[in-house]
């Protein structure tokens, strides 16, 4: 069965430093998202992007924050000068197709450690 | 904000049903009622959808009620590895197609 794959497991940068957190969406689907979860806190939206531009996005994902879609299958999220709360659990999703009765597939995450 | 209330947390016994309640009396008529589920360490994960009707797959059952403004997760026969955090989702009108989580209901499940 297909699935949404992100790598690094875990990431560990010192605040300040820039990361890139990737993403391979499964592969006929056109819809991306990132979401995040603080440890012990709710999952929050992130941004969505859909023909190579950002379709949505939250408060949260300010000018720190940026995504792009380098070629046909890898999904990024950068993140250009890490905070320490920005530590949490990054979730790439993908879903085929627009619509509100679409599941959105979810990655496995990677835990973002800043110190 | 999700616009959705869930108990915070639930205990079954292993190999008995489960009914995990969800209220959103401001439901729109054009809402879908999504269900996922998180595992512990893992990322969400779907568990069923519907509109108005009920709906079973293999995972689960889900009921909704007549007027909409709640609806019920049925796992039929729980076993341990449906402990996770399941949470109930509408749309949200601010961020469009994309999924609004609340702090969803601890499902633990007993041996």
């Amino acid at each position: 069965e297909p699935e949404v794959t992100q790598t690094p497991s875990h990431q560990v940068t010192q605040m300040g430093q820039e990361v890139i957190l990737r993403c391979v969406p499964i592969s006929n689907h056109l819809y991306f998202y990132w979401y995040r979860q603080i440890l012990g806190q709710k999952v929050e939206f992130l941004v969505s992007f859909y023909n190579n531009e950002i379709s949505e996005k939250s408060e949260i994902f300010d000018d720190q924050f940026s995504v792009e879609r380098p070629d046909g299958s890898n999904f990024t999220l950068k993140i250009r000068s890490t905070k320490l709360e920005d530590s949490a659990m990054y979730f790439c999703a993908s879903t085929k197709r627009e619509g509100w009765g679409n599941e959105q597939f979810f990655g496995p995450g990677t835990r973002l450690t800043v110190l | 904000d999700a616009k959705t209330t869930q108990p915070n947390s639930m205990e079954s016994n292993e190999e008995e049903p489960v009914h995990l309640p969800c209220n959103h009396s401001t439901i729109s008529g054009t809402d879908y009622i999504h269900w996922y589920r998180q595992l512990p360490s893992q990322g969400p994960e779907y568990v069923i959808h519907g509109l108005t009707s009920n709906v079973n797959n293999r995972m689960a059952s889900l009921a909704i009620a007549e007027d909409r403004k709640s609806s019920t997760l049925i796992l039929h026969r729980a076993t341990l590895r449906d402990a996770a955090v399941y949470y109930c989702i509408l749309r949200d009108n601010n961020y469009g197609q994309n999924f609004v989580f609340g702090p969803g209901t601890r499902l633990s499940v007993l041996p």
